[in-house]
């Protein structure tokens, strides 16, 4: 079955380290690939996004994640968190070949802290 | 622009009742997903309206739960003789088209008793 494996379930960190949340899924067919962030009493909101072409993709609170087809993974860095990062962040698959629907990750906390 | 809304914010009701989730998407957006999210889960995926039709409804996990969008805006979720199990925050998305990013709304927490 498809899924979407999230590694850490918590990440505390100390502001301005760098992060690193992975993110790995089951397939190497087309894929769509998604972070979310969800900040405390919010909703559901698009980090960052791969669809095709550089497999670098960047948001724009820099925040960064990288395609890797060969080890079908996606994780997320930042070279310096702040505490308002401290968030949810899940990680979003949708396969090409398999409707619309996207596949989440089970979360990762990043808590930072001073 | 307005974002996704969706209604209540909050339900709590008693075990065997009948609840309705109401999510109004992104003015547009022909596409309408409803996702539930149990405690310490990433999001799951019920059902998928392109426009007014039911183009997947694969993950709604038994015939207890139905979802319209009748005039292919809004969309009702519906969820017959709930249960405790039913507990979750359920999230309404939309996008443009299948194929484009879902934009998620802030959820609905129903709380069955």
């Amino acid at each position: 079955a498809q899924s979407v494996t999230q590694l850490d379930s918590q990440v505390p960190v100390f502001e301005e380290a760098p992060v690193e949340l992975r993110c790995n899924y089951s397939s190497s067919v087309s894929v769509y690939l998604f972070w979310y962030v969800q900040y405390p009493n919010q909703g559901l909101q698009l980090l960052l996004k791969y669809l095709s072409g550089s497999t670098l993709v960047e948001s724009i609170n820099g925040f960064e994640a990288e395609f890797n087809k060969s080890q079908t993974s996606f994780h997320l860095r930042k070279p310096s968190v702040h505490i308002s990062d401290t968030a949810e962040y899940f990680c979003a698959v949708r396969y090409n070949q398999a409707g619309t629907a996207l596949i989440f990750g089970k979360g990762t906390t990043l808590s930072v802290s001073s | 622009g307005a974002g996704v809304s969706q209604t209540p914010s909050n339900k709590v009701t008693e075990k065997g009742k009948y609840v309705e989730l109401r999510c109004d998407p992104i003015s547009g957006h022909t596409a309408l997903y409803w996702y539930r999210q149990s405690l310490g889960q990433g999001p799951e995926f019920l059902i998928y309206f392109q426009g007014t039709g039911a183009a997947d409804d694969s993950g709604l996990p038994n015939d207890r739960f139905f979802a319209v969008r009748p005039e292919g805006s809004v969309s009702t979720l519906k969820i017959q003789r709930t249960e405790r199990g039913d507990s979750a925050v359920y999230l309404c998305a939309s996008s443009i088209s299948r194929r484009d990013t879902q934009y998620f709304g802030p959820g609905t927490r129903l709380t069955v008793l």
